[in-house]
């Protein structure tokens, strides 16, 4: 199993690109969600999904869309880059419940100037 | 709501000396609690975790935490440190919804 895989690892982009951050796992978890990573304020939940078609919102939504059409994929949308998304951005993915581990990615590094 | 409070942004051990990250957790619910490593330049793995039952916990590399209710405490600590511990911790609740929340991390330094 390749677990979480996310592309690509770098990106820079101008104010008011957009650009789609990928994420797949090959686990069949019915769970994912996106988090950003900033220093000193560690993890925020930016979106998550508990199944095929279904997305809810986390703490810090705004700026981002997701989609989820299959169970592997998560795709996270940035509309119109500004450079307070710098950051660094996880997947990750589990089973169902809340006591399941969760599994991360090895991270995208978003710098928008 | 749930939240989780790490104590100390920075930790700085001697190499052997005991390891203690603390956390703090605010929840409505019986949480589910979780603590969390990254390496630099790395995602995040599980050490371990706490769902229900036995409060002490022991996770991988010699890590342990208890969980306390009386002083929502869910402290890591590790009797000896070594140099392959340095990494940023992270400490994170569960249970009231889908949503896994996390601290702000401590960043763990072991001098030689």
């Amino acid at each position: 199993n390749a677990g979480v895989t996310q592309t690509p690892k770098f990106q820079v982009l101008k104010t008011g690109q957009s650009m789609t951050l990928q994420c797949a796992q090959d686990m069949n978890h019915e769970y994912m969600s996106w988090y950003r990573q900033d220093p000193g304020m560690g993890l925020r939940l930016i979106h998550y999904s508990v199944g095929a078609g279904i997305t809810d919102q986390g703490e810090v939504p705004n700026g981002y869309n997701v989609s989820r059409s299959t169970t592997e994929d998560f795709p996270l949308r940035l509309l119109s880059a500004a450079p307070s998304q710098t950051s660094v951005y996880f997947c990750a993915s589990r089973e169902t419940g809340s006591t399941d581990t969760q599994y991360f990615g090895p991270g995208t590094r978003l710098t928008v100037l | 709501a749930q939240s989780v409070t790490q104590l100390g942004s920075h930790v700085s051990v001697s190499e052997g000396a005991l390891v203690l990250l603390r956390c703090n957790y605010s929840s409505s619910v019986p949480p589910y609690l979780f603590w969390y490593v990254q390496y630099p330049n790395q995602g995040l793995q599980l050490l371990l975790k706490y769902t229900t039952g036995a409060t002490l916990v022991k996770g991988i590399n010699g890590f342990e935490a208890e969980f306390k209710k009386s002083e929502t405490s869910f402290h890591l600590t590790k009797p000896s440190a070594h140099m392959s511990d340095a990494a940023e911790y992270f400490c994170a609740v569960g249970g009231a919804t889908n949503k896994l929340i996390f601290g702000t991390g401590t960043l763990l330094a072991v001098q030689p």
